[in-house]
């Protein structure tokens, strides 16, 4: 099984530059979560996607940020413009079924994109 | 809201073993969840805890005590590649939508 997907590796850009990262997840999973990690802290829930739907972006700087999922499959997330304390890991996870569900509902984490905002 | 706080380092011998504790202060709780985290990969799945007690896997293992509010992760036999972040992550409530909320993590060295 073909794990979650993410593009580009890694990114360098001049604040106030703007950038996109691309997800595809795990093919079948309905749930989709955009995390941003800062180096020496765990990942922070930027915005959780319920196929196309938004299901919490409470922590999304929506004056910078955004993120779509249209056609509920692959993800964007988009900076614009960059600031200095942008720079982190984004990573992108999927989950076959959204937190409703008590139980397991493992989250599978792709190899993340490491913004470098100079 | 959740606050998680583990330890920042810790470092073992090759075959010993080591206990990352985490504790929490959450509003809701649904579940404990650890990751292993190696430098510049993605964070994968090692154990879920929803009840108290041990949940033995191999050479690993994590128990959880929802009344005190502490969990820890035992790592038997060490290997030199268990070194690694180690992420304590609590599930919120149903009224935050079951949210991940994650803690700094503990970087594990091994050493030989």
């Amino acid at each position: 099984e073909a794990g979650v997907a993410q593009s580009p590796r890694y990114k360098i850009i001049e604040k106030r530059q703007s950038v996109a990262f691309w997800c595809n997840p795990i093919s079948g999973h309905a749930t989709l979560y955009w995390y941003q990690q800062i180096l020496g802290q765990g990942p922070k829930l930027l915005i959780q996607f319920q196929n196309n739907g938004v299901v919490d972006d409470s922590q999304l700087p929506k004056d910078r940020f955004s993120a779509e999922r249209l056609k509920g499959v692959d993800s964007t997330l988009k900076i614009q413009p960059a600031k200095l304390e942008d720079s982190a890991v984004y990573l992108c996870a999927s989950s076959f079924t959204g937190g409703r569900k008590l139980g397991y509902n493992e989250q599978f984490f792709g190899p993340g994109t490491r913004l470098t905002v100079l | 809201g959740q606050n998680i706080d583990q330890p920042t380092e810790m470092t073992a011998t090759e075959g010993a073993i080591v206990q990352i504790n985490c504790t929490y202060q959450t509003s809701g709780f649904n579940g404990l969840f650890w990751y292993q985290q190696h430098a510049g990969e993605a964070p994968t799945f090692l154990s879920y805890n929803v009840l108290d007690g041990l949940e033995e896997k191999g050479r690993f293992s994590s128990f959880l005590s929802r009344s005190k509010g502490y969990s820890y992760l035992l790592l038997k036999e060490l290997q030199m590649k268990d070194s690694a972040s180690y992420l304590c992550a609590v599930r919120g409530s149903p009224s935050n939508d079951y949210k991940l909320s994650f803690g700094a993590g503990t970087t594990v060295t091994v050493r030989a």
